[in-house]
């Protein structure tokens, strides 16, 4: 079956130090992976999706990820993180149907202190 | 529409009543998928439709849960003889058919059973 760990329940980092929020999955295939981030009384909005090809992805909001199969890990990277990116960060793993439903990871929630 | 919307945003409702909750897709999107996110938690798959019909129930939690999407666009969620603990964020999204999709999460119905 497929499972998402984030290890990590609630994150504080400073403003403009580095970011890294770790994802660990597990598949029996070859994995769609995505990072989604929600703030408070929003809905979830796409950061960025790994599909196949590159395993370094680049995407929005200055935010990457790379894909290691042999960890089976998909961790969201920033290097200089601001103040407006406090919220909840969400790992997910897809089947590669395309359309397969996904599973999520519990969450991170990420705290930005001056 | 421009994104995924629900209605409505917040409800209500005394345990054991009957619930609706609506969700309507962007607009050619003929995948959609209900979630269920509940405190502390990631959201949790519930159902899956492809046009009119259900791709994929597995994770409904019970028979007082179901789902129609009649016309392939507009989905109901229903809930009946609802009980405090289905007290949650449900959130719809809703994707194109094939390989390398992704999916548009609406912005979610807070539902509480008092």
């Amino acid at each position: 079956a497929q499972s998402v760990t984030q290890p990590d329940i609630h994150i504080t980092v400073s403003e403009g130090a580095s970011l890294e929020l770790r994802c660990n999955y597990s598949y029996g295939a070859t994995p769609y992976l995505f990072w989604y981030v929600q703030s408070p009384g929003q809905g979830l909005q796409l950061l960025l999706k790994y599909f196949s090809g590159d395993t370094l992805v680049q995407g929005i909001k200055g935010f990457e990820a790379e894909f290691k199969r042999s960890q089976s890990s998909f961790n969201l990277r920033k290097p200089s993180v601001h103040w407006s990116d406090a919220a909840e960060y969400f790992c997910a793993v897809g089947g590669n149907s395309g359309n397969t439903p996904l599973v999520f990871g519990k969450g991170t929630r990420l705290s930005v202190i001056a | 529409g421009a994104g995924v919307s629900q209605t409505p945003s917040n409800k209500v409702t005394e345990k054991g009543k009957y619930v609706e909750l609506r969700c309507d897709p962007i607009s050619g999107h003929t995948a959609l998928y209900w979630y269920r996110q509940s405190l502390g938690q990631g959201p949790e798959f519930l159902i899956y439709f492809q046009g009119t019909g259900a791709a994929d129930d597995s994770g409904l939690p019970n028979d007082r849960f179901f789902a129609v999407r009649p016309e392939g666009s507009v989905s109901t969620l229903k809930i009946q003889r609802t009980e405090r603990g289905d007290s949650a964020v449900y959130l719809c999204a809703s994707s194109l058919v094939g390989g390398n999709t992704e999916a548009f999460f609406g912005q979610g119905t807070r539902l509480t059973v008092v």
